[in-house]
């Protein structure tokens, strides 16, 4: 059975502090992987995809980024947080179905 | 643009009766449905799907309606029981990679 663990759980950080988040999925070789943003009270809004290691396509510009070094590794970071990034990051696989982490809760204050 | 547009934002319903949820959509080729369904403080998970070679799916009290020439689908759970009490998005994806557009969702609220 496959198994998506996000870390951290959640996070209370700085403007202007950098961030990094991740994704590790196991028991599926070659995942499509993908990051979503979920506001309080809001829609699920996809940020990035991947569909191998190494390549990484914007669907938003937030000003994250995402990587992917491993195949079982997806990555989703900045240099510089801004109050608008507060909410629930969450990391899915799958093709047209979408199985997703327990996510990541960001507070920026 | 809102290319998956959900009605109501909010509806509650009294335990035993029926919800409906519905759901339209602007892209001609999208050719896959799923519902999913959160609960507050959780992840989404999903719930039901329907590809556009049918135009019902059942499973349990959960059933799709899906008028492909309309561009519209509907939830409509039966029996509600507070359980069931989650906010549902309907999402729709084509056979491109990455492409799954969720709707704003509907808060369902089912009171004992």
């Amino acid at each position: 059975a496959q198994t998506i663990h996000q870390w951290p759980v959640a996070e209370i950080k700085a403007v202007g502090s950098p961030l990094s988040l991740g994704c590790t999925i196991k028991g599926k070789s070659s995942p499509n992987l993908y990051w979503y943003w979920q506001a309080t009270g809001g829609t699920l809004q996809q940020l990035f995809y991947s569909i191998t290691v190494g390549q990484v396509e914007s669907v938003v510009q937030l000003n994250l980024s995402a990587s992917r070094p491993k195949d079982d590794q997806f990555i989703l970071s900045t240099e510089k947080l801004l109050l608008s990034h507060s909410g629930f990051y969450l990391c899915a696989w799958g093709t047209d179905t979408l199985y997703f982490g327990a996510g990541t809760r960001l507070s920026v204050l | 643009q809102q290319q998956v547009r959900q009605s109501p934002q909010s509806l509650t319903v009294w335990e035993g009766e029926t919800a409906i949820l519905n759901c339209s959509y602007e892209d001609s080729t999208f050719d896959y449905f799923p519902w999913y369904w959160q609960f507050p403080r959780e992840s989404p998970a999903l719930l039901i799907a329907i590809r556009p070679v049918s135009n019902k799916k059942e499973d349990g009290r959960f059933t799709i309606f899906f008028n492909k020439r309309e561009k519209k689908l509907s939830l409509h759970i039966t029996d509600s029981q507070p359980g069931d009490s989650a906010t549902y998005f309907c999402a729709a994806g084509a056979q491109v990679v990455g492409q799954l557009t969720f709707g704003r969702g509907t808060r369902l609220q089912v009171y004992a």
